[in-house]
C-alpha cells in the first residue's frame, strides 16, 4: 500500500517569496491533515480536511497561509509572502475518516528553509 | 489548557539495554493515547494506540502503558538497538478529534 507522498521534500526561498507543498493522501483517506513542525517540537495542526471541506483551520495563519483540496484527494498548501519563522517541517497525514482511535498516517514531510 | 509533557526531553542509552519514556496529558475529554516513532528526517510512524480502558499495548520491542486515572502513558523499549534511535511523540486525542502532542523524548542509542 502506497503511504502519503508529499512533494518538494526540501524547499529553500528568500523571505517574501511565496511556496506550495503537495500531499496525496493514501488512497480512499477522507480525512487530510497538514501539520507544521518547528525544529525540537511536536507537530502543530495548520488545518484538517473532511473530504475537500475544511474541519478545522483555527491555527492556520490565513493572512499568509492558504490550503485547499478541491476534489477530496490531494491537497496543496501555500504560503505567500514566507516569514523567516516558517522554516520548518510541513507534514501530510491522512486518515480513513475522523473517528477516535483511526491510525493516522503521515508523510516525509516538505522542508522549508527561509533565508 | 489541552496539553501533552514528555520527559526526559533526550537520552542517551547503550545498545542492548532498556529504557522508559513518559508522557503526561491533560486533555479533556480523552479519547485515547498514541506513540509515534520520528526518526530524524522522517515523517512520525504510529507504533501503539490506546483507549482508557487498555492498560497495556505492545508492539514488537515496544511496549505502552496508560493510567487514565493519573493521565500518564509510558513507554518501554526493551533491548534497545541502534535503529531505536529516534524522537518518540506522545500524542492524546481529545473532544471532536482533536489531537495534543508532546514535543518528544530524544532517544540517542551508542554501541
Amino acid at each position: 500500500e502506497a503511504g502519503v507522498a508529499q512533494s518538494p521534500r526540501y524547499k529553500i526561498i528568500e523571505k517574501r517569496q511565496s511556496v506550495a507543498f503537495w500531499c496525496n493522501p493514501i488512497s480512499g483517506h477522507a480525512t487530510l491533515y497538514w501539520y507544521q513542525q518547528i525544529l525540537g517540537q511536536g507537530p502543530k495542526l495548520l488545518i484538517q480536511f473532511q473530504n475537500n471541506g475544511v474541519v478545522d483551520d483555527s491555527q492556520l495563519p490565513k493572512d499568509r497561509f492558504s490550503a485547499e483540496r478541491l476534489k477530496g484527494v490531494d491537497s496543496t498548501l501555500k504560503i505567500q509572502p514566507a516569514k523567516l519563522e516558517d522554516s520548518a517541517v510541513y507534514l501530510c497525514a491522512s486518515s480513513l475518516r475522523t473517528v477516535s482511535g483511526n491510525t493516522i498516517y503521515f508523510g516525509e514531510g516538505s522542508w522549508l528553509t527561509v533565508v | 489548557k489541552n496539553q501533552v509533557e514528555q520527559s526526559p526531553q533526550s537520552l542517551i542509552i547503550l545498545e542492548g539495554k532498556n529504557c522508559t519514556l513518559q508522557c503526561n496529558y491533560t486533555v479533556s475529554p480523552f479519547s485515547n493515547l498514541r506513540w509515534y516513532k520520528q526518526d530524524t528526517g522522517r515523517g512520525p510512524v504510529s507504533l501503539t494506540i490506546m483507549t482508557f480502558s487498555e492498560n497495556t499495548k505492545s508492539n514488537g520491542r515496544y511496549t505502552a502503558t496508560l493510567d487514565a486515572d493519573t493521565k500518564q502513558s509510558s513507554l518501554h523499549i526493551t533491548a534497545s538497538q541502534l535503529s531505536d534511535s529516534a524522537s518518540y511523540i506522545c500524542v492524546a486525542q481529545y473532544g471532536n478529534n482533536r489531537l495534543a502532542f508532546g514535543k518528544g523524548n530524544q532517544v540517542v542509542v551508542i554501541p
